[in-house]
Protein backbone atom coordinates (compact mmCIF):
# COMPACT_ATOMS: atom_id res chain seq x y z
CA UNK A 1 0.00 0.00 0.00
CA UNK A 2 0.66 3.66 -0.45
CA UNK A 3 0.62 4.47 3.39
CA UNK A 4 0.85 3.67 6.78
CA UNK A 5 -1.32 1.11 7.75
CA UNK A 6 -2.95 0.47 10.79
CA UNK A 7 -5.36 -2.77 12.41
CA UNK A 8 -7.95 -2.74 13.75
CA UNK A 9 -9.32 0.59 13.24
CA UNK A 10 -11.48 0.43 16.41
CA UNK A 11 -10.99 -1.50 19.37
CA UNK A 12 -13.11 -2.15 22.63
CA UNK A 13 -11.75 -4.10 25.22
CA UNK A 14 -12.62 -5.26 28.61
CA UNK A 15 -10.39 -3.84 31.54
CA UNK A 16 -7.91 -6.62 32.32
CA UNK A 17 -7.58 -7.79 29.14
CA UNK A 18 -4.44 -7.95 26.72
CA UNK A 19 -5.16 -6.05 23.33
CA UNK A 20 -2.19 -5.92 19.96
CA UNK A 21 -2.24 -2.67 17.84
CA UNK A 22 -0.31 -3.52 14.45
CA UNK A 23 1.12 -1.16 12.15
CA UNK A 24 2.68 -1.80 8.36
CA UNK A 25 4.86 1.02 7.63
CA UNK A 26 5.19 2.72 4.02
CA UNK A 27 7.72 0.20 1.99
CA UNK A 28 11.29 1.38 2.55
CA UNK A 29 10.93 3.24 5.60
CA UNK A 30 13.32 1.88 7.71
CA UNK A 31 12.05 3.98 11.28
CA UNK A 32 8.38 3.40 12.72
CA UNK A 33 7.43 5.79 15.51
CA UNK A 34 4.24 5.38 18.21
CA UNK A 35 2.32 8.13 19.51
CA UNK A 36 -0.72 8.07 21.78
CA UNK A 37 -2.91 10.48 21.37
CA UNK A 38 -6.26 11.40 24.10
CA UNK A 39 -9.35 12.69 23.06
CA UNK A 40 -8.39 16.66 22.35
CA UNK A 41 -4.78 16.41 23.43
CA UNK A 42 -1.44 16.44 21.94
CA UNK A 43 0.68 13.03 20.71
CA UNK A 44 2.64 11.57 23.23
CA UNK A 45 6.06 9.34 22.12
CA UNK A 46 5.64 6.03 23.07
CA UNK A 47 8.63 4.60 21.42
CA UNK A 48 10.58 4.60 17.88
CA UNK A 49 12.34 1.41 15.94
CA UNK A 50 15.02 2.13 13.42
CA UNK A 51 14.89 -1.41 11.69
CA UNK A 52 14.58 -3.95 14.42
CA UNK A 53 15.97 -1.94 17.26
CA UNK A 54 14.06 0.22 19.70
CA UNK A 55 16.77 2.89 20.15
CA UNK A 56 14.49 5.18 22.32
CA UNK A 57 11.31 3.42 24.64
CA UNK A 58 11.29 5.90 26.92
CA UNK A 59 7.35 6.78 26.42
CA UNK A 60 6.20 3.01 27.13
CA UNK A 61 3.95 4.52 30.13
CA UNK A 62 4.53 1.46 32.14
CA UNK A 63 5.57 -2.29 31.80
CA UNK A 64 2.36 -3.19 30.68
CA UNK A 65 3.58 -1.53 27.48
CA UNK A 66 5.60 -3.27 25.18
CA UNK A 67 6.50 -3.15 21.15
CA UNK A 68 8.41 -5.39 18.69
CA UNK A 69 9.10 -5.21 14.96
CA UNK A 70 10.30 -7.95 12.74
CA UNK A 71 11.84 -7.80 9.53
CA UNK A 72 12.27 -4.30 9.68
CA UNK A 73 8.77 -3.82 8.57
CA UNK A 74 5.44 -4.81 10.69
CA UNK A 75 5.36 -3.33 14.13
CA UNK A 76 3.02 -4.82 16.93
CA UNK A 77 2.05 -2.58 20.31
CA UNK A 78 0.97 -4.60 23.28
CA UNK A 79 -0.77 -3.62 26.17
CA UNK A 80 -0.99 -6.30 28.53
CA UNK A 81 -4.32 -6.07 31.55
CA UNK A 82 -5.23 -2.66 29.89
CA UNK A 83 -6.58 -0.12 32.13
CA UNK A 84 -9.27 2.55 31.60
CA UNK A 85 -6.64 5.47 31.48
CA UNK A 86 -5.20 3.46 28.41
CA UNK A 87 -8.06 4.34 26.39
CA UNK A 88 -7.03 6.84 23.54
CA UNK A 89 -5.99 6.57 19.76
CA UNK A 90 -2.56 5.18 19.00
CA UNK A 91 -0.83 6.19 16.08
CA UNK A 92 1.50 4.66 14.16
CA UNK A 93 4.10 6.62 11.92
CA UNK A 94 7.57 5.88 9.84
CA UNK A 95 9.71 7.53 8.13
CA UNK A 96 13.39 7.12 5.91
CA UNK A 97 15.42 6.73 8.80
CA UNK A 98 16.47 7.74 12.17
CA UNK A 99 19.44 7.81 13.62
CA UNK A 100 22.77 8.82 12.87
CA UNK A 101 23.11 10.17 9.43
CA UNK A 102 19.65 10.78 9.36
CA UNK A 103 18.08 14.27 7.46
CA UNK A 104 17.01 16.53 10.13
CA UNK A 105 13.49 17.43 7.43
CA UNK A 106 12.53 14.04 7.33
CA UNK A 107 8.54 14.46 7.80
CA UNK A 108 6.61 11.60 9.68
CA UNK A 109 4.32 10.01 7.88
CA UNK A 110 0.92 8.73 9.82
CA UNK A 111 -1.29 5.79 9.63
CA UNK A 112 -5.20 6.52 11.07
CA UNK A 113 -4.49 5.42 14.00
CA UNK A 114 -6.37 2.60 15.86
CA UNK A 115 -9.23 3.69 18.70
CA UNK A 116 -8.89 1.82 21.95
CA UNK A 117 -11.97 2.03 24.14
CA UNK A 118 -11.12 -0.03 27.83
CA UNK A 119 -14.14 -0.50 29.23
CA UNK B 1 9.21 22.36 31.12
CA UNK B 2 7.08 22.11 27.95
CA UNK B 3 9.31 21.74 24.68
CA UNK B 4 6.71 23.12 21.88
CA UNK B 5 4.13 25.16 23.77
CA UNK B 6 1.03 26.08 21.78
CA UNK B 7 -1.15 28.88 23.59
CA UNK B 8 -3.99 28.77 21.20
CA UNK B 9 -6.67 26.51 22.24
CA UNK B 10 -8.70 27.78 19.97
CA UNK B 11 -8.74 30.29 17.15
CA UNK B 12 -11.35 31.43 14.63
CA UNK B 13 -10.97 33.01 11.24
CA UNK B 14 -13.35 34.33 8.43
CA UNK B 15 -13.00 32.34 4.91
CA UNK B 16 -10.52 34.06 2.66
CA UNK B 17 -8.81 36.23 5.89
CA UNK B 18 -5.57 35.14 6.91
CA UNK B 19 -4.40 33.62 10.10
CA UNK B 20 -1.54 32.82 12.54
CA UNK B 21 -1.71 30.00 14.63
CA UNK B 22 1.28 30.47 17.63
CA UNK B 23 4.34 27.95 18.28
CA UNK B 24 6.88 28.80 20.65
CA UNK B 25 9.85 25.89 21.69
CA UNK B 26 12.22 25.16 23.91
CA UNK B 27 15.50 23.79 23.18
CA UNK B 28 19.60 24.17 23.50
CA UNK B 29 20.38 22.46 20.24
CA UNK B 30 21.93 24.81 17.91
CA UNK B 31 20.44 22.33 15.24
CA UNK B 32 16.80 21.00 14.99
CA UNK B 33 13.97 21.05 12.74
CA UNK B 34 10.22 22.14 12.94
CA UNK B 35 7.37 20.86 11.79
CA UNK B 36 3.82 21.27 11.78
CA UNK B 37 0.85 19.05 11.20
CA UNK B 38 -2.74 19.18 10.12
CA UNK B 39 -5.15 16.79 11.62
CA UNK B 40 -8.90 17.55 10.65
CA UNK B 41 -12.05 15.78 11.82
CA UNK B 42 -11.28 12.36 10.09
CA UNK B 43 -7.94 11.98 12.47
CA UNK B 44 -5.46 11.50 9.70
CA UNK B 45 -2.07 13.66 10.51
CA UNK B 46 -1.48 15.78 7.57
CA UNK B 47 2.36 17.01 7.00
CA UNK B 48 1.75 20.70 6.09
CA UNK B 49 6.31 22.23 6.15
CA UNK B 50 8.99 22.28 7.80
CA UNK B 51 11.71 24.92 8.98
CA UNK B 52 15.28 23.98 9.79
CA UNK B 53 17.40 26.02 12.48
CA UNK B 54 19.71 27.11 9.65
CA UNK B 55 17.06 28.23 7.20
CA UNK B 56 18.46 31.58 6.28
CA UNK B 57 14.71 31.74 5.12
CA UNK B 58 10.98 31.67 6.12
CA UNK B 59 9.87 28.26 4.76
CA UNK B 60 6.35 28.57 2.26
CA UNK B 61 4.44 25.87 0.90
CA UNK B 62 0.82 26.80 -1.30
CA UNK B 63 -0.49 28.88 1.49
CA UNK B 64 1.42 28.56 4.41
CA UNK B 65 3.97 30.16 5.77
CA UNK B 66 6.08 29.61 8.38
CA UNK B 67 7.48 32.76 10.41
CA UNK B 68 10.29 31.70 12.03
CA UNK B 69 12.06 34.18 14.85
CA UNK B 70 15.05 31.94 16.37
CA UNK B 71 15.99 34.31 18.43
CA UNK B 72 12.29 34.35 20.25
CA UNK B 73 12.06 30.96 19.64
CA UNK B 74 8.56 31.01 17.95
CA UNK B 75 7.60 28.81 14.29
CA UNK B 76 4.24 30.61 13.97
CA UNK B 77 2.30 29.32 10.85
CA UNK B 78 0.69 31.64 8.58
CA UNK B 79 -2.06 30.67 6.73
CA UNK B 80 -3.66 32.68 4.01
CA UNK B 81 -6.44 32.95 2.11
CA UNK B 82 -8.17 30.43 4.73
CA UNK B 83 -10.97 28.31 3.54
CA UNK B 84 -13.53 26.10 4.81
CA UNK B 85 -11.53 22.91 4.14
CA UNK B 86 -8.97 24.17 6.99
CA UNK B 87 -11.35 23.89 9.26
CA UNK B 88 -9.17 21.20 11.59
CA UNK B 89 -6.42 20.81 14.63
CA UNK B 90 -2.85 22.15 13.93
CA UNK B 91 0.16 20.67 15.49
CA UNK B 92 3.60 22.11 15.89
CA UNK B 93 6.65 19.53 16.49
CA UNK B 94 10.31 19.82 16.73
CA UNK B 95 13.15 17.24 16.17
CA UNK B 96 16.06 17.42 18.16
CA UNK B 97 19.77 16.75 16.75
CA UNK B 98 21.02 15.05 20.36
CA UNK B 99 22.61 12.39 19.56
CA UNK B 100 21.36 9.09 18.05
CA UNK B 101 18.81 7.66 20.68
CA UNK B 102 16.81 10.69 20.59
CA UNK B 103 17.09 11.59 16.82
CA UNK B 104 14.18 11.19 14.98
CA UNK B 105 11.18 10.94 16.95
CA UNK B 106 9.32 14.73 16.93
CA UNK B 107 7.72 16.45 20.05
CA UNK B 108 4.24 17.77 19.65
CA UNK B 109 2.42 20.83 21.06
CA UNK B 110 -1.14 20.42 22.82
CA UNK B 111 -2.66 21.51 19.53
CA UNK B 112 -4.75 24.66 18.31
CA UNK B 113 -8.37 24.14 16.94
CA UNK B 114 -8.78 26.55 13.77
CA UNK B 115 -12.51 27.00 13.23
CA UNK B 116 -13.28 29.11 9.48
CA UNK B 117 -16.46 30.76 9.35
CA UNK B 118 -18.06 31.53 6.04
Amino acid sequence: GAGVSQSPSNKVTEKGKDVELRCDPISGHTALYWYRQSLGQGLEFLIYFQGNSAPDKSGLPSDRFSAERTGGSVSTLTIQRTQQEDSAVYLCASSFKAGQGAPLNSPLHFGNGTRLTVT
Amino acid sequence: AQKITQTQPGMFVQEKEAVTLDCTYDTSDPSYGLFWYKQPSSGEMIFLIYQGSYDQQNATEGRYSLNFQKARKSANLVISASQLGDSAMYFCAMREMTGGTSYGKLTFGQGTILTVHP
